[in-house]
């Protein structure tokens, strides 16, 4: 088993450009989650995916959208990027309903906007 | 909104040494209290995690402790090792929630 797999592992933007982040599990986990790491901030949840067909907001979602594309499958768009977001992201999946659940997280995504 | 603070931001020991990283929760309705460590360039990585219904849970050379009426959690390493480097995130979170709360952060280094 992959675990979570996350693409890309670095990306470089320039201002006003799109992307989307991918994200995929193995573990046939229900829930699944998109977070931003920045310095002296911990990990801030954007968008989260408590079972397939269902998707909210979290702590910070302004300027990204999330697909839940199917059980496996969950991805983050930037439609316009910007300097402040400018992070690393990390994809996360747990196994039941609860977020009491252990979460599982993705090697990351590094994201650099010009 | 909701919050934990962890401190302290940076701790340096000694190999052989304990570690001590503490927590402070806002939400008085958490009850699950996870602990991860993050390597570097890597996703963090659960290493012990403690509910409400108990005080304190030891895994080896890790332990936590929970005190819901002061809203404190801490993470106790003893025996520290070079491998035990890392970052080292609190968090906070409800059943039946989905929106755990994760601290700043802790950069541990230990010295050989």
């Amino acid at each position: 088993n992959a675990g979570v797999t996350q693409t890309p592992k670095f990306q470089v933007l320039k201002t006003g450009q799109s992307m989307t982040l991918q994200c995929a599990q193995d573990m046939n986990h229900n829930s699944m989650y998109w977070y931003r790491q920045d310095p002296g901030m911990g990990l801030r949840l954007i968008y989260y995916s408590a079972s397939e067909g269902t998707t909210d907001k979290g702590e910070v979602p302004n300027g990204y959208n999330v697909s839940r594309l199917n059980k496996r499958e969950f991805s983050l768009r930037l439609e316009s990027a910007a300097p402040s977001q400018t992070s690393v992201y990390f994809c996360a999946s747990s196994g039941a309903s609860q977020a009491t659940d252990t979460q599982y997280f993705g090697p990351g995504t590094r994201l650099t906007v010009l | 909104g909701e919050n934990v603070e962890q401190h302290p931001s940076t701790l340096s020991v000694q190999e052989g040494d304990s570690a001590v990283i503490k927590c402070t929760y806002s939400d008085s309705a958490s009850n699950y209290f996870p602990w991860y460590k993050q390597e570097l360039g890597k996703g963090p990585q659960l290493i012990i995690d403690i509910r409400s219904n108990v005080g304190e849970k030891k895994d080896q050379r890790i332990a936590v402790t929970l005190n819901k009426t002061a809203k404190h959690f801490s993470l106790h390493i003893t025996e520290t090792q070079p491998e035990d480097s890392a970052v080292y995130f609190c968090a906070a979170g409800r059943t039946g929630g989905f929106k755990t709360i994760f601290g700043a952060g802790t950069r541990l280094f230990v010295k050989a």
